[in-house]
Parts: structure tokens; sequence; C-alpha cells
């Protein structure tokens, strides 16, 4: 596609529940990034890829977060038992390489309640 | 830990007024980007600078870079109340990975 898609776009998990976001990087880009924003600050990095590789996971949380990007399906973000301070917009960008630009989706809102 | 630090944290200026946003990073650095964030929704890519670059322009944007300081700036000229958003600075640094910092909220007021 023309455009990183995430999905879905909202999500709502009650605490010490499973939430897994998606997202489908723009066709022919090799490198994939997750980014959690809290309250519209700064955005903190949590992994990336380089295709189905794992690049740098050193901004997640080891214990409940984990990611993967396989071939020929979206990467995902898993967050299992979920708290409250988990409660943010989760972002995902693609590029083509680490000298160009990434594109960002429009995130996926996280509420847990 | 993040990369990139923005200031002001917050800037209010009035329509057709310039606004320049700074931002300092920490180890050395292969491209520098910024990008544009509309109410909470994705982030809009503005102009990426390579550390081998000390300007570049783009429309009413003009973003220097000055790798002796590990500082950037980013100069939006004639604002309009579009302009209105939060402004990143995006480091790429040898690991590859992009870091962000807090952002600079931007007001136009009309």
């Amino acid at each position: 596609g023309e455009e990183v898609a995430q999905t879905p776009k909202h999500l709502v998990r009650g605490e010490g529940q499973k939430a897994k976001l998606y997202c489908a990087p723009i066709k022919g880009h090799s490198y994939v990034f997750w980014y959690q924003q809290v309250l519209k600050n700064e955005f903190k990095f949590l992994i990336s890829f380089q295709n189905e590789n794992v690049f740098d996971e050193t901004g997640m949380p080891k214990e409940r977060f984990s990611a993967k990007c396989l071939p020929n399906s979206p990467c995902s973000l898993e967050i299992q038992a979920t708290k409250l301070e988990d409660s943010a917009v989760y972002f995902c960008a693609s590029s083509q390489s680490t000298a160009t630009e990434a594109f960002f989706g429009q995130g996926t809102r996280l509420t847990v309640v | 830990s993040q990369q990139g630090e923005e200031d002001p944290q917050a800037l209010s200026i009035q329509e057709g007024e310039n606004a320049t946003m700074n931002c300092s990073y920490k180890t050395s650095i292969n491209n520098l980007q910024w990008y544009r964030q509309n109410s909470g929704r994705g982030l809009v890519h503005l102009i990426l600078i390579r550390s081998n670059e000390r300007e570049k322009h783009s429309g009413r944007l003009r973003v220097t870079l000055d790798t002796s300081k590990k500082s950037s700036s980013l100069l939006i000229t004639a604002s309009r109340a579009a302009d209105t958003a939060s402004y990143f600075c995006a480091t790429d640094a040898n690991n590859n990975d992009m870091r962000f910092g807090a952002g600079t909220r931007l007001t136009v007021k009309p």
C-alpha cells in the first residue's frame, strides 16, 4: 500500500487483558519502527525491524511487550497483561532505508481501564 | 533514552510572524528529520537534513544543522493558523533508529 496502515484505530482493554496492534508498512519499505506516545508527549522508541529481523529492541519493556514482523503479514505489537500506564497512542512507521524519510501511520489509541 | 530535545516546549505567535524551534541532540548522527503532528494524529514528514548539510529549504520552512553544537533549528516564515501543531525532531544515529524529542507545541493565532 501507499500508506502505513495501523489497526485498530482505537482499542479498549481491561487491566490484565491482552492487546494486539497491527501495522502494515508501505510496500517495499524494509524498516519498521514502533513508538509509544503518552498524552501527546514525546515519542518513546520501542522497537525496530529490518524486514522480519529485530533491529533494535532496547525500548521494549521486556516482560509484557513483544513484536513481530513476519513475511506476508502485517507487523504486530502485543502487550500481555496490560496495565493502566500502557494507555497511549502507539505509532508505527516505515522507511525504505535509514537515509530516507519515515512514513507514519495514524496510530492506535490504546485505553486500559 | 530519547535523543533529541526541542525547545521551546511551547510557542505562541501571531499569524504572519516567523516561528523558530530548536533541537539539540547528544550523539553523532547520520541525519536529522523534522516532523509535524496535528492534534495527536500521525506524524507528517517535513524535512530531512543530512549530517554533511548545513541548511535546507522547503517552501516556508528553513532547517539548519550545526553538528559541532549538535543542534538544529526549524524556521517557519510567514506563519499561518494552519501551522498550529506540534513539531518534533528525530535523529538517526549509527544504530539506524530514529529517536524523537518531546516536541514544540506551536500555536499561531489568527
